[in-house]
């Protein structure tokens, strides 16, 4: 099945410096790539996602890229605030064969922007 | 527009007894999908449904674990007996017919002592 690798585990900048946070998927044949923000006591929150016919998907302060070869993606976060502190996991999905398919998630990457 | 609502919130039981999440998706979506978050294995699908019809069970971790939807506005996913192992966070998220973009719900915390 997929697997997701997630870099960094946790990751601490300055208000105003960017954040990026890394994934790598195994499974070639998957074809959409979400982001989830999640903050402490509630359910994920999708922010961006990317399809695997597109290179990169920017939203304001926001943006997402895909290299497909090499198989990773990766969440680019400008002009940091501090309420962008939270819980960040990037996912893949394998449509294999279903009409939805199933994403599997990276192990989240924790955010701390510092005012 | 209400989201996706689960009950209860917390559970706390003790292992052995049996536990029931509901959960009500968001009026209109037709994918319904059950995950469990642990610190040690992450967000993982346990189940999904399209159209109350389970499409993909095989992240059930084992006959304990049951997952019903009755009706496009309620889902159930049961655990009997329960174990401590079974303590996580629930989540249920829903999906409209045709888009990408899963909406989740607040999640159940389960702690079975």
């Amino acid at each position: 099945g997929e697997n997701v690798e997630q870099h960094p585990s946790t990751l601490s900048v300055q208000e105003g410096d960017s954040a990026v946070i890394k994934c790598t998927y195994s499974d070639s044949a998957s074809n959409y790539f979400p982001w989830y923000k999640q903050e402490l006591g509630k359910g994920p929150q999708l922010i961006i996602d990317i399809r695997s016919n597109v290179g990169e998907k920017k939203d304001q302060r926001i943006a997402v890229t895909l290299n497909k070869t090499a198989k990773h993606f990766s969440l680019h976060i400008t002009e940091t605030q501090p309420e962008d502190s939270a819980v960040y996991f990037c996912a893949a999905r394998n449509p294999g064969g279903t009409s939805y398919g199933k994403l599997t998630f990276g192990q989240g990457t924790i955010l701390t922007v510092h005012p | 527009d209400a989201g996706v609502i689960q009950s209860p919130r917390h559970e706390v039981t003790e292992m052995g007894q049996e536990v029931t999440l509901r959960c009500k998706p968001i009026s209109g979506h037709d994918y319904l999908f059950w995950y469990r978050q642990t610190m040690m294995r992450g967000l993982e699908l346990l189940i999904y449904f399209n159209n109350n019809v389970p499409i993909d069970d095989s992240g059930m971790p084992e006959d304990r674990f049951s997952a019903k939807m009755p009706n496009a506005s309620f889902s159930t996913l049961k655990i009997q007996p329960s174990e401590p192992r079974d303590s996580a966070v629930y989540f249920c998220a829903s999906s409209f017919p045709g888009a990408d973009t899963q909406y989740f719900g607040p999640g159940t915390r389960l702690t079975v002592l």
